[in-house]
């Protein structure tokens, strides 16, 4: 099936720094790549809708400027938290559809200190 | 607001019986319907998806659909200690886009 690879895997930053997460579709184009978060014991929340060439569609609740959403290639989206707080440590998870069939990346465990 | 809802658990079963797993949805016009399993610390990897009424089954595995009653359930026959993880029910509205569950752990006993 299709792979969806997310790097890195795991991170910790300083509080006031920024983070960038890659996520490559590495078999197949992807007009539109979903970011995911997650925190423990919850389900995966939805952030933001990347679009290839376009701008990103957040979600209610979910600030633009603070998670930049890129995604100037047809294989390729990044999510950068700006400014990282504690209170955004979490596990960002990336997904793409290919053939109706979502695939997810092995996800980022964020942790802010 | 779509809202996916799944009983959180946790669920234990002996190992060799039959789990079953359930799940609701608010959105009339979901079109597809899907269950992820994942592994604690890992992303949901795909078990099935299911868009029709009725039955679908694939191994161990099957997925049911009753959009009139909007309800979708995954059982797993002859369970193993592996299958041991927290299921994800997913409901797709038609752009795209996953609303997912809260999930339900389960736990097979050897």
């Amino acid at each position: 099936g299709a792979v969806v690879s997310q790097h890195p895997s795991r991170v910790i930053c300083k509080s006031g720094t920024s983070v960038k997460i890659e996520c490559r579709s590495l078999d197949f184009q992807a007009t539109t790549m979903f970011w995911y978060r997650q925190f423990p014991k919850q389900s995966l929340m939805l952030m933001a809708t990347s679009n290839e060439g376009s701008k990103a569609t957040y979600e209610q609740g979910v600030e633009k400027d603070k998670f930049l959403i890129n995604h100037a290639s047809l294989t390729l989206s990044t999510l950068t938290v700006t400014s990282a707080h504690p209170e955004d440590s979490s596990f960002y998870i990336c997904s793409a559809r290919d053939e109706g069939e979502a695939f997810f990346g092995q996800g980022t465990r964020l942790t802010v200190v | 607001q779509k809202e996916v809802e799944q009983n959180s658990g946790p669920l234990s079963v002996p190992e060799g019986a039959i789990a079953s797993l359930n799940c609701t949805y608010s959105d009339r016009g979901s079109q597809s319907f899907f269950w992820y399993r994942q592994y604690s610390g890992k992303s949901p990897e795909l078990i099935m998806f299911i868009y029709s009424n009725g039955d679908k089954e694939d191994g161990r595995f099957t997925a049911q659909l009753n959009k009139a009653s909007q309800y979708v359930s995954l059982l797993i026959r002859d369970s193993q200690p592996s299958d041991s993880a927290t299921y994800l029910c997913a409901v797709e509205g038609g752009n795209e886009k996953l609303t997912f569950g809260t999930g339900t752990r389960l736990t097979i006993i050897p």
